[in-house]
């Protein structure tokens, strides 16, 4: 069982480069999310998905799109990366109702 | 966006020492509150879940309380060990799913052995 599985671990970008970092999980969780970890600040929403062919914002959506097509994949995608979306990326899933998130290893991101 | 809060920011005890941590959160559309603990180079790993007002968690030597009328949760931790040495996390989930989840900043605990 693999659980919440995220790629690449790391990657480096030019601004303006686009890129889309890959969430997947094999536990049947409706529920998915992207949150970003900032020195000295929590992890922040992103984007979320209650289910297939839904998606909402977060608290920081911007520069950032998802979709979700199935149950697994929840692709976070940058159009134009920017320096200040440097950051680390963390996925998360979870069944409904009041279930805990399982995590992903995390994607470290540099955008010089 | 409305905060959660975490004191203090990080912590340094004596192996055996017990120890608290206590989270704040807004009490408006609230639908429950998470704990994770995350290690070093490691991902977040859930604690508890905790809904109701009043409730108590415990898993091992860690526990947890929660007050949802005043918006605070206490993390209780008895008898420090050094492999408790992590950051503890707090979330508030708000929505009609909670599906909005607000983390706060962390403590991050240091136990010498």
């Amino acid at each position: 069982n693999a659980g919440v599985t995220q790629t690449p671990k790391f990657q480096v970008l030019k601004t303006g480069q686009s890129m889309t970092l890959q969430c997947a999980q094999d536990m049947n969780h409706e529920y998915m999310s992207w949150y970003r970890q900032d020195p000295g600040m929590g992890l922040r929403l992103i984007h979320y998905s209650v289910g297939a062919g839904i998606t909402d914002q977060g608290e920081v959506p911007n520069g950032y799109n998802v979709s979700r097509s199935t149950t697994e994949d929840f692709p976070l995608r940058l159009l134009s990366a920017a320096p200040s979306q440097t950051s680390v990326y963390f996925c998360a899933s979870r069944e409904q109702g009041n279930s805990p998130l399982h995590f992903g290893n995390g994607t470290r991101l540099t955008v010089t | 966006i409305l905060n959660v809060e975490q004191s203090p920011q990080s912590l340094h005890v004596q192996e055996g020492d017990s120890t608290n941590f206590t989270c704040s959160f807004p009490s408006s559309n609230f639908y429950a509150l998470h704990w994770y603990r995350w290690e070093t180079a490691k991902s977040p790993e859930a604690l508890f879940v905790m809904t109701l007002n009043g409730d108590e968690k415990k898993k091992g030597r860690i526990s947890a309380t929660l007050n949802t009328k005043e918006g605070y949760s206490y993390l209780y931790i008895k008898g420090s060990q050094p492999e408790d040495s992590a950051t503890y996390l707090c979330a508030s989930a708000s929505g009609n799913y909670g599906q909005n989840f607000v983390f706060g900043p962390g403590t991050r605990l240091s136990v010498l052995p």
